[in-house]
């Protein structure tokens, strides 16, 4: 099936610094991906909808100024987290729909997750 | 908001089928029952999903009833490595996120 790659899988950080994770369709291009975010024992929240070319879609309290996310290509989004806090630790996620190009069965393809930890 | 209700936890004895399931009874015409789950620090991983027919892969089964008010996923002979949180889900196809509830937690039990 297709494959969806996230880099890194975890990083640790100061307080302050920004970090950057970056998400690849690996056998098929997508337009859209998705990012959202999980703290602990939580379910999956999305965060925002990244789409190539154009300005990402953010969800309700999520500050897009925080949460950078570009899609320069049809196989790359990226999300930069700014100035992170220890409240901003968590396990990031990326998915996208694996059509365009294939049988598109509708299913969404997710990354393996960044998990993230501002010290 | 999850359109979804599923029951919090369920334990399944190691070879034994495990019956997981969903109530969607506001599903619209257009929207499919996805299932994915999620294995501790990794990312969802999709199993199954369908719209009104009863469907089956190599991983499980998925059964609607005939009002599409709710599903079950059937693990034919769980093992240990199905111990999950696993989603159900309802979404249209398309560009369109999927949006998840809290799941239920399998455990597989030796």
């Amino acid at each position: 099936g297709a494959v969806v790659s996230q880099h890194p899988s975890w990083v640790i950080c100061k307080s302050g610094t920004s970090v950057k994770i970056e998400c690849r369709s690996l056998d098929f291009q997508a337009t859209t991906m998705f990012w959202y975010r999980q703290f602990p024992k939580q379910s999956l929240m999305l965060m925002a909808t990244s789409n190539e070319g154009s300005k990402a879609t953010y969800e309700q309290g999520v500050e897009k100024d925080k949460f950078l996310i570009n899609h320069a290509s049809l196989t790359l989004s990226t999300l930069t987290v700014t100035s992170a806090h220890p409240e901003d630790s968590s396990f990031y996620i990326c998915s996208a729909n694996g059509g365009s190009g294939r049988t598109n069965t509708g299913e969404l393809f997710f990354g393996e997750g960044s998990r993230l930890t501002v010290l | 908001d999850a359109k979804t209700t599923q029951p919090p936890s369920m334990d399944c004895a190691e070879g034994r089928a495990a019956n997981l399931p969903c109530n969607h009874s506001t599903i619209s015409g257009n929207e499919y029952v996805y299932w994915y789950r999620q294995i501790h620090s990794q990312g969802p991983q999709y199993i199954i999903h369908g719209l009104k027919n009863n469907e089956t892969n190599e991983m499980a089964s998925l059964i609607i009833t005939e009002d599409r008010k709710s599903s079950t996923l059937i693990l034919p002979h769980a093992t240990l490595r199905d111990t999950a949180v696993y989603y159900c889900i309802v979404r249209p196809t398309g560009n369109t996120p999927l949006v998840f509830g809290k799941g239920t937690r399998l455990s597989v039990i030796a």
